[in-house]
């Protein structure tokens, strides 16, 4: 069976610090994996995928993940954080993309210190 | 607009009535999803549907019920609520369900059961 961990429950970061958010998967073949960001009082957006090819993939809002297979990793990156950032992130892992099929991590919720 | 509406937003229900929450998607997508959200515990999957007449069971159907008459629709039904369904529920939709495509989410109903 499919999981995913996210190891750090909470984060505090200084506005303008570099951040990164970890997330572990279990999966018996190549996984399609992502990550959402869910700000307060909002739906899920898909900030970015990984489905084949260079394992850094760029998504929106200037972040970043870096795939690796050999760690069973897929850390989640920005290099200076603004206050609008500050939001859940849930990492994922499914056999696509598709409504029916994302394992979902418990999230981390990040926080920014002025 | 693209969009995955769901109603109504905020729920506050007694245990045992009965109650629907809506889920309607504008992008004529085939499959739909509900998952709910609780503290710690990330996005858990409740129920799928690949297509109009054909629904499955995710994760934690126990007490839902589904139905899929139409494709833009996927209605979740409580029958008989329990003050531990007291959630934060998503719908989502796709286009696909495996491989390359992306589900786009609601923006939740947050439901309280007393």
């Amino acid at each position: 069976a499919q999981s995913v961990t996210q190891p750090d429950i909470h984060i505090t970061v200084s506005e303008g610090a570099s951040l990164e958010l970890r997330c572990n998967y279990s999966y018996g073949a190549t996984p399609y994996l992502f990550w959402y960001v869910q700000s307060p009082g909002q739906g899920l957006q898909l900030l970015l995928k990984y489905f084949s090819g260079d394992t850094l993939v760029q998504g929106i809002k200037g972040f970043e993940a870096e795939f690796k297979r050999s760690q069973s990793s897929f850390n989640l990156r920005k290099p200076s954080v603004h206050w609008s950032d500050a939001a859940e992130y849930f990492c994922a892992v499914g056999e696509g993309g598709g409504a029916d099929g994302l394992t979902f991590g418990k999230g981390t919720h990040l926080i920014i210190q002025p | 607009e693209a969009q995955v509406t769901q109603n109504p937003r905020y729920l506050i229900t007694v245990t045992g009535k009965k109650l629907t929450v809506t889920c309607s998607q504008n992008m004529n997508h085939e499959y739909m999803s509900w998952y709910r959200q609780d503290p710690g515990l990330g996005l858990r999957q409740i129920y799928y549907s690949m297509n109009v007449e054909v629904t499955d069971k995710g994760d934690v159907p126990e007490g839902y019920k589904v139905s899929r008459k139409e494709k833009r629709n996927f209605p979740l039904i409580l029958e008989s609520p329990s003050p531990n369904q007291t959630s934060l529920y998503f719908c989502a939709s796709s286009s696909r369900g495996r491989g390359d495509t992306e589900a786009f989410f609601g923006q939740g109903t947050r439901l309280t059961v007393v």
